[in-house]
């Protein structure tokens, strides 16, 4: 099937350890997205990759890593820096200036 | 940075009722996308409307792009419906698909 495949669904950190949230897609799009939600919120853009190999920072970029390697391949990283990592995270994709598609979401808990 | 303004916060519908939801920014955009985020938390794209009026089933849309404005329209609402409706714009000043989420509009449609 083609789409946006995320995991794992739900994660638990326990406090000063780095987690890291996968990302593929099979859509052949350019452009990739890291969202996190808060309960009752909108979503906050954390990273974006316009091409492979690049990558720019969102509004909440502080405390957490991206890398680009592979089109197809977008992981997140919550560091031990990210001082209330709790939330739900959402990977997206899309063709440039098109519409975006999202994955269905990582739970995050820190214990 | 841009502001998107979402009303109303919640809405409570009988089944078979009509609704809108409004959508404002605040400043120029290049894109405008409606998304619906199931209770599993999955985010589907509506529509994606920089201007104009669309219409998919039971759903429509029409943004206003010289007024700043977006509205979501829902005829003869199913239970289905239920969830929250997402706004979201990629302002002009950014132009690649980084989009600013609204706070949603949080629908109950009710047997």
């Amino acid at each position: 099937d083609g789409g946006i495949t995320q995991s794992p669904k739900y994660l638990f950190r326990k406090e000063g350890q780095n987690v890291t949230l996968s990302c593929e897609q099979n859509l052949n799009h350019d452009a990739m997205y890291w969202y996190r939600q808060d309960p009752g919120q909108g979503l906050r853009l954390i990273y974006y990759s316009q091409i492979v190999n690049d990558f720019q920072k969102g509004d909440i970029a502080e405390g957490y890593s991206v890398s680009r390697e592979k089109k197809e391949s977008f992981p997140l990283t919550v560091t031990s820096a990210q001082k209330n990592p709790t939330a739900f995270y959402l990977c997206a994709s899309s063709h440039s200036k098109n519409t975006i598609y999202f994955g269905e979401g990582s739970w995050l808990t820190v214990v | 940075g841009i502001q998107v303004e979402q009303s109303p916060p919640d809405l409570i519908l009988q089944e078979g009722a009509n609704s809108t939801l409004r959508c404002n920014f605040s400043d120029s955009v290049n894109n405008l996308q409606w998304f619906h985020q199931n209770p599993w938390g999955q985010l589907i794209n509506l529509f994606y409307i920089p201007s104009g009026t669309k219409q998919n089933g039971r759903l429509s849309a029409t943004t206003v792009a010289t007024e700043r404005y977006s509205l979501l329209y829902i005829s003869s609402s199913q239970t289905t419906d239920s969830g929250v409706y997402f706004c979201a714009v990629d302002p002009t000043l950014y132009g690649n698909n980084r989009l600013a989420f609204g706070k949603g509009n949080q629908v109950v449609v009710i047997p």
